[in-house]
């Protein structure tokens, strides 16, 4: 049973850019989360999605967005890239309804940009 | 807004010692509390989860305890080993869908 994987895993962009990182959940679980890790800090929340639908976000601008597909997997995109967005971004799924609310987590997509 | 703290930063100690990490949280309206190992590099591997009605969880060499009165927890591992060497991340789950993160605890076992 493959976990949850995501991709790409590493990827070099310049300011202004813009970047797409995708996400495919654990098997069975319908709900995908997005965190941004800079290097040395804990995971920060982006956003979460459940039923193709933004459920709830955190304290991010508007440059960051995102997607769910009936297939429950998910898109982050990152338009009008800055230095400080450089990081780990991390994927984590989890099963709606279970009420254990165990995020499995995917390893990651490195975002450098220059 | 919740704010997660893990003490110490780094731990280091030799192989076969006992030892506790530290996470304390403000606000102890939690809906449950995950321990996290993160190797350098890598993604997440969850330990534990307590939810808020335990009081403490218990996965082989490892224990991790709840007291959200006081907005502490422990996670406590037995005869370290050198594969333990990690970082590990407390996470407190809100009654919504979101967890906030310590900064982590960076742990080496000497062998």
């Amino acid at each position: 049973d493959a976990g949850v994987t995501q991709s790409p895993t590493h990827l070099i962009k310049t300011r202004g850019q813009q970047v797409t990182l995708r996400c495919s959940p654990k098997s069975g679980h319908d709900t995908v989360s997005w965190y941004q890790q800079a290097l040395g800090q804990g995971p920060q929340f982006i956003f979460q999605y459940y039923e193709e639908e933004e459920r709830q976000r955190g304290n991010f601008p508007d440059r960051f967005s995102g997607h769910q597909f009936p297939n429950y997997s998910s898109e982050l995109n990152v338009n009008a890239l800055l230095l400080g967005d450089s990081a780990l971004y991390l994927c984590a799924s989890s099963a709606t309804g279970t009420g254990a609310n165990v995020l499995t987590f995917g390893a990651g997509s490195r975002l450098t940009v220059l | 807004k919740q704010e997660v703290t893990q003490i110490p930063a780094a731990l280091s100690v030799p192989e076969g010692e006992n030892l506790v990490l530290n996470c304390s949280f403000t606000d102890s309206a939690i809906y449950n509390l995950q321990w996290f190992r993160q190797d350098p590099g890598k993604g997440l591997t969850s330990l534990l989860l307590i939810q808020s009605s335990q009081r403490e969880q218990t996965s082989g060499r490892l224990n991790a305890s709840l007291d959200k009165s006081s907005g502490r927890s422990t996670l406590y591992i037995a005869a370290s080993q050198p594969g333990d060497s990690a970082t590990y991340l407390c996470a407190v789950g809100d009654t919504g869908n979101q967890f906030y993160f310590g900064t982590g605890t960076s742990l080496t076992v000497i062998p």
